[in-house]
């Protein structure tokens, strides 16, 4: 049983540009979340899907946006990149709606760096 | 809005000690609370998870006890030891059914 996986590992992007960041959920799991996470801080929710729509979003803009698939893989998508959204962005996913059951399950993140 | 508060923020203890982490949330409408842990610049990898209606969880030295009414978790690490350095996050899950974190509790434990 695979794991979380996220691609790629590193990024540098410079600002105003687009990055689309991936996801792999775990094999089963039909929930898939993103989190940003600054340096020293907890993460923080950008947005969830569950079998492939959109239900719940953090406090973030518009230029995030995301995509899940029918094999239950995420895309992540950031538009107009500012040198704040340097981060680690993480993905995670769960058996259930939520993670109200079975708790969500971590990939090992993206760290993008805007320059 | 939730919100996640983990005290304390740093935390440096001799090997062999038992340590104590706190978290406290402050909307007790919570499906479960888990417990991560992340080492530098990694991802973070699920220690333990409470439900709800569970009052505590064990994994071998760790034990996680949760007390909804007063919005209140501890992790209790016994005999710790130099691998156990790092980050400590507690989430909770929330009726969005998403994860609402602390800023963390940074432990080293020195040899």
């Amino acid at each position: 049983e695979t794991g979380v996986t996220q691609s790629p590992t590193h990024l540098i992007k410079t600002r105003g540009q687009q990055v689309t960041l991936r996801c792999s959920s775990q094999s089963g799991h039909n929930t898939v979340s993103w989190y940003q996470q600054a340096l020293g801080q907890g993460p923080q929710f950008i947005f969830q899907y569950y079998r492939e729509e959109e239900n719940g979003r953090g406090n973030f803009p518009p230029r995030f946006s995301g995509l899940q698939f029918p094999n239950y893989s995420s895309e992540l998508n950031v538009n107009a990149l500012e040198l704040d959204d340097s981060a680690l962005y993480l993905c995670a996913s769960s058996l259930d709606e939520g993670g109200s059951n079975y708790g969500y399950t971590f990939g090992s993140g993206t760290r993008l760096t805007v320059v | 809005k939730q919100e996640v508060t983990q005290i304390p923020a740093a935390l440096s203890v001799p090997e062999g000690e038992n340590l104590v982490l706190n978290c406290s949330f402050t909307d007790s409408a919570i499906y479960n609370l888990q417990w991560f842990r992340q080492d530098p610049g990694k991802g973070l990898t699920s220690l333990l998870l409470i439900q709800s209606s569970q009052r505590e969880q064990t994994s071998g030295r760790l034990n996680a006890s949760l007390d909804k009414s007063s919005g209140r978790s501890t992790l209790y690490i016994a005999a710790s030891q130099p691998g156990d350095s790092a980050t400590y996050l507690c989430a909770v899950c929330g009726s969005a059914r998403q994860l609402t974190f602390g800023s963390g509790t940074q432990l080293t434990v020195l040899p």
